[in-house]
C-alpha cells in the first residue's frame, strides 16, 4: 500500500517558468510533510516542510501548498532554474516517526 | 546544525563478506535513527528504526539477521550487511529527526554498496 504517491515520474519545464510538483497521500494520520531534492548517489537535501495546521509555506523560490481535504500537496518552484534539475521526493510523517516517501519526480529545467 | 555524517560513501565488497556502515550525529544527540534503502530509480524505503539502547525495529520483509543495526550511543548508529550478496547492492541512507518538531529530519550523505 503506497501511502504517499507522486504520479508524475518526470517533469520538464523551461527556465524561468514555474515548476509544479504534486504529491498525494492516503494516511490521514500524517501531520507533517516535507519536500526533498536528491541528486544521484547523494543523500536527500531538505527543501521545505509544512505542518498540517497550515495550508501554505513559502521559502524563497519554493512554496508548498497543502490541501488536507484532498490529501494533496504540491511544491511550486518559481522561477525555475537549471540547477533545480534533480529528483524531488515528497515525504510524510507523524509525530517524528519515520518518513514515508513518494516515488519521486525527476524535474528537468531546460535552459 | 544537526549534521549526520555517514561513512563510507561507497564500498565494493565480495559476496559473502560483511560491510559496516556508520552514521554519526555530529552536533546533536540522535536517540532515533532511521535506515533507508534506495534501488535505482525507486523511492527511499524504510528498512528499520534504531533507538539508542534498545533493539531496532525492522520493517516487514527486512531480514534482521542480515541487516544488523546497532545504536550503542546517542551519536552513533551502525548498519552491518552480513554475508552480502549482489542483490544487496543498493544505496543506503540514514536519517535522524532534528531537535524540535518543525525542524524536520537530517540525512546522511548515503553509502553506495556494490557486491561483486
Amino acid at each position: 500500500d503506497q501511502q504517499v504517491k507522486q504520479n508524475s515520474p518526470s517533469l520538464s519545464v523551461q527556465e524561468g517558468r514555474i515548476s509544479i510538483l504534486n504529491c498525494d497521500y492516503t494516511n490521514s494520520m500524517f501531520d507533517y510533510f516535507l519536500w526533498y531534492k536528491k541528486y544521484p548517489a547523494e543523500g536527500p537535501t531538505f527543501l521545505i516542510s509544512i505542518s498540517s495546521i497550515k495550508d501554505k509555506n513559502e521559502d524563497g523560490r519554493f512554496t508548498v501548498f497543502l490541501n488536507k481535504s484532498a490529501k494533496h500537496l504540491s511544491l511550486h518552484i518559481v522561477p525555475s532554474q537549471p540547477g533545480d534539475s534533480a529528483v524531488y521526493f515528497c515525504a510524510a510523517s507523524r509525530v517524528l516517526r519515520q518518513l514515508t516517501f513518494g516515488s519521486g519526480t525527476q524535474l528537468t529545467v531546460l535552459p | 546544525g544537526a549534521v549526520v555524517s555517514q561513512h563510507p560513501s561507497w564500498v565494493i565488497c565480495k559476496s559473502g563478506t560483511s560491510v559496516k556502515i556508520e552514521c554519526r550525529s555530529l552536533d546533536f544527540q540522535a536517540t532515533t535513527m532511521f535506515w533507508y534503502r534506495q534501488f535505482p530509480k525507486q523511492s527511499l524505503m524504510l528498512m528499520a528504526t534504531s533507538n539508542e539502547g534498545s533493539k531496532a525495529t525492522y520493517e516487514q520483509g527486512v531480514e534482521k539477521d542480515k541487516f544488523l543495526i546497532n545504536h550503542a550511543s546517542l551519536t552513533l548508529s551502525t548498519l552491518t550487511v552480513t554475508s552480502a550478496h549482489p542483490e544487496d547492492s543498493s544505496f543506503y541512507i540514514c536519517s535522524a529527526p532534528k531537535q524540535g518538531r518543525e525542524n524536520g529530519y537530517t540525512f546522511g550523505s548515503g553509502t553506495r554498496l556494490t557486491v561483486v
